[in-house]
């Protein structure tokens, strides 16, 4: 199985500025046959089920603010969040669907500063 | 527009079972695979299980194989999850979540989720 691991656990960021948040895995999602990187990272706020806003690690889900941006390849990839603004807080995770017994990352809790 | 709804959470002694279903609307069931995830209290998200949009194939969490079962009733546009011998670990909020297509994809809608608690 795959494992995933997100750094940090939590992180405090002022609004405006850039928030990043890491995602590790166990072994590479990237299908060598599409070329494709089979992560997606989702915001879940209190008390609402998570919402899928990056997939293929970069591409946007429709309606996502495009201040949230995916990268990186193989086993490493980030989200970003441009420029944070208060509806931002949240928890953050990556998700890998490459093996088909899929696995999310532990998770990591975006505050204010 | 898409909707899920799960139902069927309830208190469950250790030991019991439970089935837990995941009524689809606003979308072609039969097209798409489905996955549930949980959450314990406090905790991170867990895929539990999948299935494929004709029923098959079928995927478990470690943690659940050979206690539950993952169906689905095309007709009826409805998800099931069947949990056996259930634990006190088990205790979550159990979401049904459908995939972007049929095969491996990210899951693009979910539910609102049900509460499963298993105690004595």
């Amino acid at each position: 199985d795959i494992v995933m691991t997100q750094s940090p656990e939590s992180l405090a960021v002022s609004l405006g500025e850039r928030a990043t948040i890491n995602c590790k895995s166990s072994q590479s999602v990237l299908y060598s046959s599409n070329n494709k990187n089979y992560l997606a990272w989702y915001q879940q706020k209190p008390g609402q089920p998570p919402k899928l806003l990056i997939y293929w690690a970069s591409t946007r889900e429709s309606g996502v603010p495009d201040r949230f941006g995916g990268s990186g390849s193989g086993t490493d990839f980030t989200l970003t969040i441009s420029s944070l603004q208060a509806e931002d807080v949240a928890v953050y995770y990556c998700q890998q669907y490459y093996d088909p017994s899929y696995s999310f990352g532990q998770g990591t809790k975006l505050e204010i500063k | 527009e898409v909707q899920l709804l799960e139902s069927g959470g309830d208190l469950v002694q250790p030991g019991g079972s439970l089935r837990v279903s995941c009524a689809a609307s606003g979308i072609i069931f039969s097209g798409y695979a489905m996955s549930w995830v949980r959450q314990a209290p406090g905790k991170g998200l867990e895929w539990v299980s999948r299935i494929g949009g004709s029923g098959t194939p079928t995927y478990y969490a470690d943690s659940v194989k050979g206690r539950f079962t993952i169906s689905r009733d095309n007709s009826k546009n409805t998800l099931y999850l069947q949990m056996n011998s259930l634990r006190v670990e088990d205790t979550a909020v159990y979401y049904c979540a459908k995939d972007l297509g049929d095969g491996w994809y990210p899951l693009d809608y979910w539910g609102q989720g049900t509460l499963v608690t298993v105690s004595s």
